[in-house]
């Protein structure tokens, strides 16, 4: 099965501290996608970000970053300042060529105040 | 707008019962797709369509069935229930644009314990 892999079970860090989480996905495809997706305590699955496998602009968006390298098949996600708020569990998803979106294991984000 | 509905939130089974996990959007999505949420495993892939009228199974398919019959509505049944699968489990939706996935759009989940 083509795996995405996210190593960091748990992750505590204190606030406004940087923190990146790792995603390393495996593919067959040429094209595919990646996604992040976050899940708060309260439970709901929150989308955060979609990138093609043909476009490896590293995104910013506010306090989240996104740095996508196909030479070493990881999609990571940084968040500067980190804020109590961002306290979740973290998943990243690709999407293959048979329609399936598979996601990591996820990584629990703790930031203390 | 309603978005994802998934009935019910909570549901306490026997080992051996079925039932059905309900699943019903508003969205005009032709994706959907069931997932189940354990501790440590992150989110995997149980079944999905494409479009009313086809399914194909995902990652962890066995033990349950699945049916297409209108584009809003993705029911999940469980045969013949195990505590194997007592998990939370998660419809979403999106729609689909040629070949370009879509963020899924997520229900609350149902939270399901097998005794």
């Amino acid at each position: 099965a083509q795996k995405v892999t996210q190593a960091q079970t748990e992750i505590s860090v204190v606030e406004k501290e940087d923190v990146t989480l790792d995603c390393v996905y495996e593919t067959r495809d040429t094209t595919y996608y990646l996604f992040w997706y976050k899940q708060p305590p309260s439970g709901e699955l929150v989308f955060l970000i979609r990138r093609n496998s043909f476009d490896e602009q590293n995104e910013i968006s506010g306090r989240y970053s996104w740095n996508f390298q196909k030479s070493t098949s990881s999609f990571n996600f940084t968040i500067t300042a980190s804020q109590v708020v961002d306290s979740a569990v973290y998943f990243c998803a690709r999407y293959s060529s048979a329609s399936k979106i598979i996601f990591g294991s996820g990584t629990r984000l703790s930031i203390r105040p | 707008n309603a978005g994802v509905t998934q009935t019910p939130k909570f549901q306490v089974l026997k080992t051996g019962q079925s039932m059905t996990l309900q699943c019903a959007q508003d969205m005009n999505h032709e994706y959907m797709s069931w997932y189940r949420q354990d501790p440590g495993m992150g989110l995997r892939l149980i079944h999905y369509s494409v479009g009313a009228g086809i399914t194909d199974q995902g990652e962890v398919p066995n033990g349950y069935n699945v049916s297409r019959s209108t584009t809003e509505d993705f029911p999940l049944r469980l045969l013949s229930a195990a505590p194997s699968q007592t998990s939370v489990y998660f419809c979403a939706s999106s729609p689909t644009a040629d070949s370009t996935p879509q963020p899924q759009h997520f229900g609350d989940g149902t939270r399901l314990s097998i005794l």
